[in-house]
């Protein structure tokens, strides 16, 4: 198993540009999870799923929207990157919210300029 | 909601040392409390965890303790040793709820 995987790796952006993270996960896992990263920060959460063709917002969902067509796959997309979103962001998932683990996908690094 | 207090923010230690992280939540109805390691340039991975109906829980060098009067778990690092430099995460959440709240995170550092 690939366990929770997420692409791209690294990407610069400009202003204004936008762009899709993908998260992917084998481990037929309910709940799925975005979370951004900043020093002294902690871990946010920006959006989550309960299943497939749901979404909730997280605490900082300004600025992103996502999808779960796919019960494997959690997206989140930026309209128009704003340098504010320079993070790092990570996916994660669990099997259900009720007493369980999450494991976390090794991360996307953005940059906006 | 749930407000997850993370102390110290930084703590260093020498080689052989203990360490311990305390974590206060505020949902008194809370009931599973996770720890996370997170090395750099690394995503986040549990260490170890406790429920609600259990005092402490030991890992080799790893334990953790909840005091659910007090409303607060700490994590326990024994015989720390180098490779234990890394961010620790905790977190709180109950079931039913779908969202686990973090602390901001502690900064370990063992100086060998």
């Amino acid at each position: 198993n690939a366990g929770v995987t997420q692409t791209p790796k690294f990407r610069v952006l400009k202003t204004g540009q936008s762009m899709t993270l993908l998260c992917a996960q084998d481990m037929n896992h309910e709940y799925m999870y975005w979370y951004r990263q900043d020093p002294g920060m902690g871990l946010r959460l920006i959006h989550y799923s309960v299943g497939e063709g749901t979404t909730a917002k997280g605490e900082v969902p300004d600025g992103y929207n996502v999808s779960r067509l796919k019960k494997q796959n959690f997206l989140l997309g930026l309209e128009s990157a704003a340098p504010s979103q320079t993070s790092v962001y990570f996916c994660a998932s669990s099997r259900d919210a009720l007493l369980e683990t999450q494991y976390f996908g090794p991360g996307t690094r953005l940059l906006v300029l | 909601g749930e407000n997850v207090e993370q102390h110290p923010s930084t703590l260093s230690v020498q080689e052989g040392d203990s360490a311990v992280i305390k974590c206060t939540y505020s949902d008194s109805a809370s009931n599973y409390f996770p720890w996370y390691k997170q090395e750099l340039g690394k995503r986040p991975q549990l260490i170890i965890d406790i429920r609600s109906n259990v005092g402490e829980k030991k890992d080799q060098r790893i334990a953790v303790t909840l005091n659910k009067t007090a409303k607060h778990f700490s994590l326990h690092i024994t015989e720390t040793q180098p490779e234990d430099s890394a961010v620790y995460f905790c977190a709180a959440s109950k079931g039913g709820s779908y969202i686990p709240t973090f602390g901001r995170g502690t900064s370990l550092i063992v100086h060998p």
